[in-house]
């Protein structure tokens, strides 16, 4: 099945600094990469997701790109502010054999703490 | 709110205890996922519908969970003779027809079972 490593596990930047998140895949059928942010005791939250047919993705600060050869993808936030300060999960996706799933394989996370 | 609902937000039972767990989707979504959510853990999938059938089931879920979605709107989730590992958060997302890739998740029912 698919696995996904995420990196860092932790990450502290000074607020108005770029974070970067990476993960990893091992499953090339993979397609389909969603980041969501968790905060405190909160539902997950699709913030940006990447589809394996584009190499990059941006909105506003956000941004995410895709190394399908490598089989990696990162996640690139600029001008950080305190309030993105949340746990951040990237996935990876593809549909199963009958075409009417789509099995998210989910990374550990990254705490993001952003200091004012 | 129109998102994801989940009910109860939080349980507490003992050991041996079954309980259940409710997930309303979003309107229209016919897609619904269950997934199980530990500390310093990424989502792992349990289980899937669409509509009302079941189309896959992880091997997370042992004989003693089960999951229904009878009229294809609202999942229930049982957990019978719950035990200590079965302390987590349950989260549930759900996804539209044609955007089937994209799940957007409710907000949970965290168990703790003492």
């Amino acid at each position: 099945g698919e696995n996904v490593e995420q990196h860092p596990s932790t990450l502290s930047v000074q607020e108005g600094d770029s974070a970067v998140i990476k993960c990893t895949y091992s499953d090339s059928a993979s397609n389909y990469f969603p980041w969501y942010k968790q905060e405190l005791g909160k539902r997950p939250q699709l913030i940006i997701d990447i589809r394996s047919n584009v190499g990059e993705k941006k909105d506003q600060r956000i941004a995410v790109t895709l190394n399908k050869t490598a089989k990696h993808f990162s996640l690139h936030i600029t001008e950080t502010q305190p309030e993105d300060s949340a746990v951040y999960f990237c996935a990876a996706g593809s549909q199963d054999s009958g075409g009417s799933n789509y099995k998210l394989t989910f990374g550990k996370g990254t705490l993001l703490t952003v200091n004012p | 709110d129109t998102g994801v609902s989940q009910d109860p937000r939080h349980k507490i039972t003992k050991r041996g205890q079954n309980v259940t767990f409710r997930c309303d989707p979003i309107s229209e979504h016919n897609r619904l996922y269950w997934y199980r959510q530990t500390l310093g853990q990424g989502p792992e999938f349990l289980t899937y519908f669409q509509n009302e059938a079941q189309l896959e089931k992880s091997r997370l879920l042992s004989d003693r969970f089960s999951a229904e979605r009878p009229k294809g709107s609202f999942s229930t989730l049982e957990i019978q003779r719950t035990e200590q590992g079965d302390s987590a958060m349950y989260l549930c997302a759900s996804s539209l027809r044609q955007l089937k890739e994209t799940q957007y998740f409710g907000p949970g029912t965290r168990l703790l079972v003492l």
